[in-house]
């Protein structure tokens, strides 16, 4: 079946400019999750929903980022007046209940100019 | 909060020969243990978990090992493939499911496995 899809796969922005990540689960999935990667390193998670309910964000950076999940099914990462720091591969993962196997998706990678 | 601290960074065997990662992790409430491979360009893919109540899990040439006692888990691949190689992360999250509390996964810093043909 169809495995968690992210979009765009690759994004260049310019700094200052606000970007929006999305992650589509797989379908049925209760709980969505995301972490960012950095080069050679493991994922960092990020927040964490479980429906349309934001359980955790203690690992958004600052308040530019936000994420929502309206429907309980598509996620939007936002990040607003991006920094060359925020460089990095987003990933989005999946998971049939709280506390179950997590499915990754292919990440988006995040360049700011 | 969580620490996991994964050896070595790097490993190379021969094809045929055995792999063992060794993950260790800091929080006794931790209850989930996760290994994930990570290909060139992709995105980390489930291959094993083991759950606190279990000391061992098999899924055919690879097995996961968990020493509750030690706060410590590893990764066994036997007779190991050229398809092997690969970046292998270990993490541990503690579950509680429903009811607000996160379940997110901390990650080791991840072995680069080289199976040389």
């Amino acid at each position: 079946g169809a495995g968690v899809s992210q979009s765009p796969r690759y994004k260049v922005t310019k700094r200052g400019q606000d970007v929006a990540l999305r992650c589509d689960p797989i379908s049925g999935h209760v709980s969505l999750y995301w972490y960012r990667q950095a080069l050679g390193q493991g994922p960092e998670f990020l927040t964490y929903f479980n429906y349309e309910a934001q359980q955790d964000k203690s690992g958004l950076p600052n308040d530019r980022f936000s994420a929502e999940r309206p429907e309980g099914s598509i996620s939007t990462l936002t990040i607003q007046r991006t920094e060359q720091r925020d460089s990095a591969m987003y990933r989005c993962a999946s998971s049939p209940n709280p506390g179950s196997e997590q499915y990754f998706g292919p990440g988006t990678r995040l360049t700011v100019t | 909060g969580e620490n996991v601290e994964q050896h070595p960074s790097t490993l190379s065997v021969q094809e045929g020969d055995s792999a063992v990662i060794k993950c260790t992790y800091s929080d006794s409430a931790s209850n989930y243990f996760p290994w994930y491979k990570q290909e060139l360009g992709k995105g980390p893919q489930l291959i094993i978990d083991i759950r606190s109540n279990v000391g061992e899990k098999k899924d055919q040439r690879i097995a996961v090992t968990l020493n509750k006692t030690a706060k410590h888990f590893s990764l066994h691949i036997t007779e190991t493939q050229p398809e092997d190689s690969a970046v292998y992360f270990c993490a541990a999250s503690t579950i509680v499911g429903y009811g607000g509390a996160t379940n997110k996964l901390i990650f080791g810093t991840g072995t680069l496995l080289a199976v040389q043909p």
